[in-house]
């Protein structure tokens, strides 16, 4: 079982629609949790990050983790052909130095 | 924001020769830089911790005297793809986080590399 799964998609939704993007994690020692954005032949970059359980808002996008469930969510509101791109989440055990662990990321397609 | 800048975008290079990529955080200050490779349609994968003025950590199956990492100062981080073949094309990404700063990696723009 992989550290991180994350559905590939690809996933297509008409703009103003919610979008909600997740991932499930195995290691229980991971404690932050991260969404990146990347474009095609770009870096990726970050969306927004959570510590530990919870829900966290920013604009039109919220995210939320579920320790217990080893279970986090990204959700788009009224979404816009700008936000087309793939997802990413990333999870770490502790800030700092310690490396990001990546799912394979969720190519999303916002259709005007 | 943290700005990391990443050089060259792209690199055509003959299957042998060898190739430098340069990760630069511009303002601020980066104990630890990461470097990663992706492959299409494929997550990063991460290949080594670069630590300044230390040896870097390469992780398992990566070949520490295929890519040679170097993390001379605080803003700069170098990695070099020795005797690039083809398998070695892929799309190579690198990290940074502000010494003693709040949370947040930052990346840069990634380099693409097509050995010929």
């Amino acid at each position: 079982q992989k550290e991180v799964e994350q559905d590939p998609g690809p996933l297509s939704v008409p703009e103003g629609a919610i979008v909600s993007l997740n991932c499930t994690y195995s290691n229980s020692a991971f404690q932050y949790f991260m969404w990146y954005r990347q474009y095609s032949r770009k870096g990726p970059e970050l969306l927004m990050y959570t510590y530990s359980s919870g829900n966290k808002e920013d604009g039109r996008f919220t995210a939320q983790v579920d320790k217990s469930s080893k279970y986090i969510s990204l959700f788009i509101r009224d979404s816009q052909p700008s936000d087309s791109a793939t997802y990413l989440c990333a999870m770490s055990a502790g800030a700092g130095s310690y490396q990001l662990t990546f799912g394979k990321g969720t190519k999303l397609s916002v259709i005007p | 924001g943290a700005v990391v800048s990443q050089h060259p975008s792209w690199v055509i290079c003959k299957s042998g020769t060898s190739v430098k990529i340069e990760c630069r955080s511009l303002d601020f200050q980066a104990t630890t830089m990461f470097w990663y490779r992706q492959f299409p349609k494929q997550s990063l994968m991460l290949m080594a911790t670069s630590n300044e003025g230390s040896k870097a950590t390469y992780e398992q199956g990566v070949e520490k005297d295929k890519f040679l990492i170097n993390h001379a100062s605080l803003t700069l981080s170098t990695l070099t793809v020795t005797s690039a073949h083809p398998e070695d094309s892929s799309f190579y990404i690198c990290s940074a986080r502000e010494t003693g700063g709040a949370f947040g990696y930052t990346f840069g723009s990634g380099t693409r590399l097509t050995v010929v």
